[in-house]
């Protein structure tokens, strides 16, 4: 299967604290990204990490890329109660653009 | 900027009648819109890929039959859920490729989603 695996599946931490989440693939992808999707919404795109990058930030976002490994993991630091939401790893595997979606990691941060 | 417009983003309609969606880019030309279904708490399953003035590309297991797309224009695609049945209802997400910067991004904006439920 070309899905991205993700863990944990469900992730419940204090404002303040660091939230990490992993996804893992089987096979050669041409970028890796992250979405976030609030419960019933659409979703918004984060990060994206090329397969030659190791590791990207953005604000209070940190990508890392491990392409011998095959597994990439979102950081989100000072975590926030309007973090709350349902984190996805997208894989690209250079076929037309289409993306394919890890199973989600769904994210509870309490004030 | 970026903006992908979904419509309806709720329906309910009775088992054997047909739904359209319909998914525009406001501010931006796609020439690949993407096609995703989402049951709850699940993730997004990829359902087809929608060219410009093209066939659509249907992913396994997906009856092309059944969800017709068609990309008439650079900002507007539409899923037809023919037939719908109970088992149809999910929540339907559009994405969409800018034409012009997606190719170096490589990132993809998403619709507001649709949910149809089917009685």
């Amino acid at each position: 299967s070309q899905q991205g695996e993700e863990d944990p599946q469900a992730l419940s931490i204090q404002e303040g604290e660091n939230a990490t989440m992993n996804c893992s693939y089987k096979t050669s992808i041409n970028n890796l990204q992250w979405y976030r999707q609030n419960s019933g919404r659409g979703l918004v795109h984060l990060i994206l990490i090329r397969s030659n990058e190791r590791e990207k930030h953005s604000g209070r976002l940190r990508v890392t890329l491990d392409t011998s490994k095959k597994s990439s993991s979102l950081l989100i630091t000072a975590s926030r109660a309007a973090d709350t939401a349902s984190y996805f790893c997208a894989l690209d595997y250079n076929q037309g653009g289409k993306l394919i979606f890890g199973q989600g990691t769904e994210l509870s941060v309490k004030p | 900027g970026a903006v992908v417009s979904q419509h309806p983003s709720w329906v309910i309609c009775k088992s054997g009648t047909s739904v359209k969606i319909e998914c525009r880019s406001l501010d931006f030309q796609a020439t690949t819109m993407f096609w995703y279904r989402q049951f709850p708490k699940q993730s997004l399953m990829l359902m087809a890929t929608s060219n410009e003035g093209s066939k659509a590309t249907y992913e396994q297991g997906v009856e092309k039959d059944k969800f017709l797309i068609n990309h008439a224009s650079l900002t507007l695609s539409t899923l037809t859920v023919t037939s719908a049945h109970p088992e149809d209802s999910s929540f339907y997400i559009c994405s969409a490729r800018d034409r012009d910067r997606g190719f170096h991004t490589g990132e993809l904006f998403f619709g507001e989603g649709s949910r149809l439920t089917v009685l």
